[in-house]
């Protein structure tokens, strides 16, 4: 069964520090694909990244970072130098392409982020 | 400016008293989806539809109805509110050409069903 676990419930940092968000997740499809969401205060939902299974390069966008390793099914989300505004919740997820493939998203429970001034 | 655009915002009804949540995106995007997102539940997929012929039910699709009349539109309608569809729902829209593109989300409905 598929299921996207972040572990963190909510990590409270200091402006300025590096914080690194978990995301582990489990498919049996050699297809899918995976996603990190930003929820700001505000509420809405702001896509980040999408990777999927094939392309296991990690990627760099400006202070975020993602390090997706299939030997331990995990897609790490970095932010270096933390600021303020970087507090939210973020939310993982998966999607899977196989027979089932409906386009779902399936999240993870999120995790919490407080950057401190 | 592309976007997801969900309307109302805001909605306090009553038990029994049908609604619709509409939800519009002007991206011409095939895929389009309703979630609703709930305290230790998470976000869970309610409906979804691939294109304006396909259309079906996600994991928690009891007490809701959608439909896919033209590509923009995708509707929830809700025909006999109960206190447990209080929630946050979002619509979500992507290209979905065949592979897997992210989704785009609306700015959410907060839904109190009372």
């Amino acid at each position: 069964a598929q299921k996207v676990t972040q572990a963190q419930t909510e990590i409270s940092v200091v402006e300025k520090e590096d914080v690194t968000l978990d995301c582990v997740y489990e498919t049996r499809d050699t297809t899918y694909y995976l996603f990190w969401y930003k929820q700001p205060p505000s509420g809405e939902l702001v896509f980040l990244i999408r990777r999927n299974s094939f392309d296991e390069q990690n990627e760099i966008s400006g202070r975020y970072s993602w390090n997706f390793q299939k030997s331990t099914s995990s897609f790490n989300f970095t932010i270096t130098a933390s600021q303020v505004v970087d507090s939210a919740v973020y939310f993982c997820a998966l999607s899977e392409y196989g027979s089932s493939n409906t386009g779902k998203l399936i999240f993870g429970q999120g995790t919490t982020l407080q950057v401190k001034p | 400016e592309a976007q997801v655009t969900q309307n109302p915002r805001y909605l306090i009804t009553v038990t029994g008293k049908k609604l619709t949540v509409t939800c519009s995106q002007n991206m011409n995007h095939e895929y389009m989806s309703w979630y609703r997102q709930d305290p230790g539940l998470g976000l869970r997929q309610i409906y979804y539809s691939m294109n304006v012929e396909v259309t079906d039910k996600g994991d928690v699709p009891e007490g809701y109805k959608v439909s896919r009349k033209e590509k923009r539109n995708f509707p929830l309608i809700l025909e006999s509110p109960s206190p447990n569809q209080t929630s946050l729902y979002f619509c979500a829209s992507s290209p979905y050409t065949g592979t897997t593109y992210e989704q785009y989300f609306g700015p959410g409905t907060r839904l109190t069903v009372t």
